[in-house]
This record gives structure tokens, C-alpha cells and sequence, in this order.
């Protein structure tokens, strides 16, 4: 069976402060993992997926097989990182997206 | 860039009437999903299309939910006999086949 846990469900930091927000999965193929970013009132976005390897707005991720994990991590975060940040997995293309339950980034001054 | 369409933006219905929520996924797609959310829970998944019929559906999708494409462009989920916890944000998305899943902005459904 797919699960995605994001275990923090809230993650307070100050500006400039790095961030880590976890995200473990169980899956007994090949997992395909996403970060999706939800800004207030806004859609979801695809903020990053772990077959392109890329930086997006200084956010990465690295897929850990072996702890299975794909926590998203920035250096220095800002306050418009401030958003409901979602891990999701699928098994295949064109199969369904396998949400966490969301990790809420606030960044303060 | 395009974007997935959804209308309306926000619903409201009596308890046990019809509703119908539209989308309009990226001409070029090939695969189309509907997502819920209810308020302060996880994006859950409802139902896959794939060349014109269901590919996968979750437990949430019983015989009250029904999805059509009428035409080359539309996607509609339909929902039969709303019930107070059909109140949700409903997602709409779609994908080609590189993984790039886009979602629309969501319609709100309130049933009261």
C-alpha cells in the first residue's frame, strides 16, 4: 500500500533560518515523488518532482531510498515561502497523485 | 502557460440535490483526475480518466459520483444526492505523460 507522511503539521522559522520539511513514503515499486506548494487562496502548484532533480525557488529534494525519504529542504527561507507545502507520491505515469497530510511553512521576520 | 479550468469557482446546494462541477484540463493531456479537500484535512484522490473511461477510482468514489467527458474538451464530476460531508474543495487535474500534473484552482462546494 502507498502512504506519504509528512509528520510536522505546522513549521515555524525566521527568516534566513534554513528549513527542512519531511516527507517519508512507503511504496514497494519505484515511487515517483512531488512537492506541491499551496499559497494562501491560491491552486496547487508543482514546486518540485524528483526525476528532474532541479531548484526550484531554492527549494530541493532528495530522494533517499534507503530511508525512504524525500525531504524538501532551502538555506535561507523567506516569508513568501509562507504555504501549505504537500508530498505526494505515485506508483506510474498517469496514476493518481498520493497526498501527505501537508506540512504549513510559516516564515517570520 | 496553460491552465486547468474549473467552474464555478464556488458552490452551494441543498442537501440531497444534484450538483455538477466542470473542468476544463490542458488540450494536449491525456490523463484527467478529480481531487477533494476537505476544510483542514489532506488532498485526497477520487477518480482517474484515461481514453475515455475510468482507470482508477479510490473508496470515496462510490455510486453517489459519476465522471463524463461530453465533449473534446469538458470533464465533469457529478454528484448525486449531496450530502453534508460532500462539502469540500474539488480539485480538477490533468497530465500528459512526463508527469506534469497541473490543477485547477478548485471549485468550493458547500451543501447545506
Amino acid at each position: 500500500a502507498q502512504r506519504v507522511t509528512q509528520p510536522e503539521k505546522l513549521l515555524s522559522v525566521f527568516k534566513g533560518a534554513p528549513v527542512e520539511l519531511k516527507c517519508n513514503y512507503s511504496y514497494s515499486g519505484s515511487p515517483e515523488l512531488f512537492w506541491y506548494v499551496q499559497y494562501s487562496r491560491q491552486r496547487l502548484q508543482l514546486l518540485l518532482r524528483h526525476i528532474s532533480r532541479e531548484s526550484i525557488k531554492g527549494f530541493t529534494a532528495d530522494l533517499n531510498k534507503g530511508e525512504t525519504s524525500f525531504h524538501l529542504k532551502k538555506p535561507f527561507a523567506q516569508e513568501e515561502d509562507s504555504a501549505m507545502y504537500y508530498c505526494a507520491l505515485s506508483g506510474n505515469s498517469g496514476y493518481a497523485l498520493n497526498f501527505g497530510k501537508g506540512t504549513s511553512l510559516l516564515v517570520t521576520p | 502557460e496553460p491552465e486547468v479550468t474549473q467552474t464555478p469557482s464556488h458552490q452551494v446546494t441543498q442537501m440531497g440535490q444534484e450538483v455538477i462541477l466542470r473542468c476544463v484540463p490542458i488540450s494536449n493531456h491525456l490523463y484527467f483526475y478529480w481531487y477533494r479537500q476537505i476544510l483542514g484535512q489532506k488532498v485526497e484522490f477520487l477518480v482517474s480518466f484515461y481514453n475515455n473511461e475510468i482507470s482508477e477510482k479510490s473508496e470515496i468514489f462510490d455510486d453517489q459520483f459519476s465522471v463524463e467527458r461530453p465533449d473534446g474538451s469538458n470533464f465533469t464530476l457529478k454528484i448525486r444526492s449531496t450530502k453534508l460531508e460532500d462539502s469540500a474543495m474539488y480539485f480538477c487535474a490533468s497530465t500528459g505523460d512526463n508527469y506534469g500534473y497541473t490543477f485547477g484552482s478548485g471549485t468550493r462546494l458547500t451543501v447545506v
